[in-house]
């Protein structure tokens, strides 16, 4: 079955670029309508939604990051990547990789759920 | 954004305990809604989708329900395993957003 990876810097300085990328195994990236996303969960706290993209290179940002994200794909690599610039402490978190899967389509459109996702990996944004 | 609230925030259960957790959307989602279950150390993991399926391999013991802004997880009779973090997630529109969690601990 699908399984995801991600891997990176675990340490990163504060104004500094993050970059995570995240290899699918088990099966190609570019099969069926997916998107990929990006979550990431400080310690002891909820989850945040960062962003997703499609084999088309369709996208979808959370603006509470402020245009401080971009999300690639490489399919030739059945890889999809994060770039975080400007990082703060605030951005120290556990990130996860994720499959975005199209359920039902309903009258907004399909209903989107995560049905694959990564272990995570720390990033700590630190001098 | 579309804000996320459970109740409540912590419970706690003893074994074979029916159990439910309420998640409340700020507006009206239909039924994009999901459910995760997170246990420490670990990435989460689907149980329901589209407000009431449940995701292949999850125990039937897990039941979801609701529509519009009001929904509900139910553990009909809670496990040992069953022991964890459970999010809600909304699909309705991006940014998708989460609540903030309800933990489940044994009494």
């Amino acid at each position: 079955q699908v399984q995801l990876q991600e891997t990176g810097p675990g340490l990163v300085k504060p104004s500094q670029t993050l970059s995570l990328t995240c290899t699918v195994s088990g099966g190609s990236i570019s099969s069926g309508s997916y998107y990929w996303s990006w979550i990431r969960q400080p310690a002891g706290k909820g989850l945040e939604w960062i962003g997703r993209i499609d084999t088309s290179e369709g996208t979808d940002y959370n603006p509470s990051l402020k245009g401080r994200v971009t999300i690639s794909i490489d399919t030739s690599r059945n890889q999809f990547s994060l770039k975080q610039t400007s990082v703060t402490a605030a951005d120290t978190a556990v990130y996860y990789c994720a499959r975005d899967a199209p359920g039902r389509e309903g009258y907004n459109g399909y209903n989107y759920y995560m049905d694959v996702w990564g272990k995570g990996t720390t990033v700590t944004v630190s001098s | 954004d579309i804000q996320m609230t459970q109740s409540p925030s912590s419970l706690s259960a003893s074994v074979g305990d029916r159990v439910t957790i309420t998640c409340r959307a700020s507006q009206s989602i239909s039924t994009y809604l999901n459910w995760y279950q997170q246990k420490p150390g670990k990435a989460p993991k689907l149980l329901i989708y589209t407000a009431s399926s449940l995701q292949s391999g999850v125990p039937s013991r897990f039941s979801g329900s609701g529509f519009g802004t009001d929904f509900t997880l139910t553990i009909s009779s809670l496990q040992p395993e069953d022991f964890a973090t459970y999010f809600c997630q909304q699909s309705y529109t991006t940014p998708w957003t989460f609540g903030q969690g309800t933990k489940a601990e044994i009494k």
